[in-house]
């Protein structure tokens, strides 16, 4: 049972636009959200998380919103830069703080 | 240097060989992940230990063990590789104390990954 879905396994946008990564989820007891953002050959970076109570969290570039109702989840990035090309994990926790992560989202990012 | 080292960057391993991945941390957190990352499947589970006598098994746990020598040390072992373990390990840290602002209460600091190829 895939708890935490990212149904786009790739993104295209131009440098200066907009790029919209979603998620899915299925567990009702997540408590919290995160995205991670991974180049080739790093480790996975922690890039924003948003709780289960709220509907938005901005830092930056980078707002994630989060519907609970529809169990979905997105992260914005604005303006798109070239150096925001990379894989994009969504994850959900919840109190056992276990994270299950998504296949994951390779945005390209193209100048 | 890292706050999350993973040793060895690369392997090559043949098939039946008993292989140990080896993680350190210097963050000072209780709580230590093993997980393996597949082309199309995602950063999935193994084992998770969330102090020195506690160990857990993930989602995908069947050929592996692992040992948490020390709050800092955590080794994932491989008794018998096989091919389909060929595959991209992580292992991560968190503190849910909440010691890492930047991260939230309930974020995770990566290593920088393993990379295992069983021939």
């Amino acid at each position: 049972d895939q708890q935490v879905k990212q149904n786009s396994p790739s993104l295209s946008v131009q440098e200066g636009r907009i790029s919209i990564l979603n998620c899915d989820y299925t567990n009702s007891m997540f408590d919290y959200f995160l995205w991670y953002k991974k180049y080739p050959a790093e480790g996975p970076t922690f890039l924003i998380s948003i709780s289960s109570i709220k509907d938005k969290n901005e830092d930056g570039r980078f707002t994630v919103f989060l519907n609970k109702s529809a169990k979905h989840l997105s992260l914005h990035i604005v303006p798109s830069q070239p150096g925001d090309s990379a894989v994009y994990f969504c994850g959900g926790g919840g109190s056992n703080y276990k994270l299950t992560f998504g296949k994951g989202t390779l945005l390209t990012v193209n100048p | 240097d890292a706050d999350v080292t993973q040793t060895p960057r690369n392997r090559i391993t043949k098939t039946g060989k008993r292989i140990m991945l080896e993680c350190s941390q210097t963050k000072g957190h209780d709580r230590m992940y093993w997980y393996r990352q597949d082309p199309g499947l995602g950063l999935r589970l193994i084992y998770y230990s969330f102090d020195v006598k506690d160990i857990n098994k993930g989602e995908i746990s069947d050929g592996y063990s692992v040992s948490r020598q020390a709050q800092a040390k955590f080794s994932l072992s491989l008794e018998s590789a096989i091919p389909n373990q060929t595959a991209l390990y992580f292992c991560a840290t968190s503190d849910p104390g909440g010691a890492d602002e930047h991260l939230g209460i309930y974020g995770y600091t990566f290593g920088s990954g393993t990379r295992l190829t069983v021939v």
